[in-house]
């Protein structure tokens, strides 16, 4: 079945550093690709869809410039977030919509840990 | 805009007794709803999805949910719970546009008891 890889699994970095997150559809090509946050006990938000060869369309409140999403191709997004703070921590997840409508498979998430 | 309301934060049962995870959504277009599970630190798996076909949904793992229209619910359940059935739940939404955009409740906390 469809798998999307998301590397790396965990990543402390210091505060200031930027840290690229990788998502990764694989045996399927995604147009589209969705990066999501999510809050320790709290739900999944939405950040950003991903375009395939065009500007990331980010959601209200989310900043662009800190949060800087690529989609270079049919199956890597990357999302980067620069000069990352403590607040910044979190666990990100990407999805990207598989063949079957309205089904999406997720990576595994990424832990990010900001000291 | 859609919404999705997940009642209880933390459900706990005890091993082989029913699992009940209830939703309820807002939205202003038919919706598509899902239940999704999410593993520590692992990403989500889809349980179930409700696409405008059968209002009783079958899904993975022996879980299904029931779409009622009228009261604006999806909820989740199991006839015998499993401790493997330990784990996060979500609800989602999105609409039957195609955006594929997911609208996600803020997720139960299923345990299970021996």
């Amino acid at each position: 079945g469809a798998v999307v890889s998301q590397h790396p699994s965990r990543v402390i970095c210091k505060s200031g550093t930027s840290v690229k997150i990788e998502c990764r559809s694989l045996d399927f090509q995604a147009t589209t690709m969705f990066w999501y946050r999510q809050f320790p006990k709290k739900s999944l938000m939405l950040m950003a869809t991903s375009n395939e060869g065009s500007k990331a369309t980010y959601e209200q409140g989310v900043e662009k410039d800190k949060f800087l999403i690529n989609h270079a191709s049919l199956t890597l997004s990357t999302l980067t977030v620069t000069s990352a703070h403590p607040e910044d921590s979190s666990f990100y997840i990407c999805s990207a919509p598989g063949l079957a409508k309205n089904i999406q498979y997720f990576g595994a998430g990424t832990r990010l840990s900001v000291l | 805009a859609q919404s999705v309301t997940q009642l209880g934060s933390h459900v706990s049962v005890s091993e082989g007794a029913l699992v009940l995870l209830r939703c309820n959504y807002s939205s202003s277009v038919p919706p598509y709803l899902f239940w999704y599970v999410q593993y520590p630190n692992q990403g989500l798996q889809l349980l179930l999805k409700y696409t405008s076909a059968a209002t009783l949904v079958k899904g993975i793992n022996g879980f299904e949910a029931e779409f009622k229209k009228s009261e604006t619910s999806f909820h989740l359940t199991k006839p015998s719970a499993h401790m493997s059935d330990a784990a996060e739940y979500f609800c989602a939404v999105s609409d039957q546009g195609g955006s594929e955009k997911l609208v996600f409740g803020k997720g139960t906390k299923l345990t299970v008891n021996p």
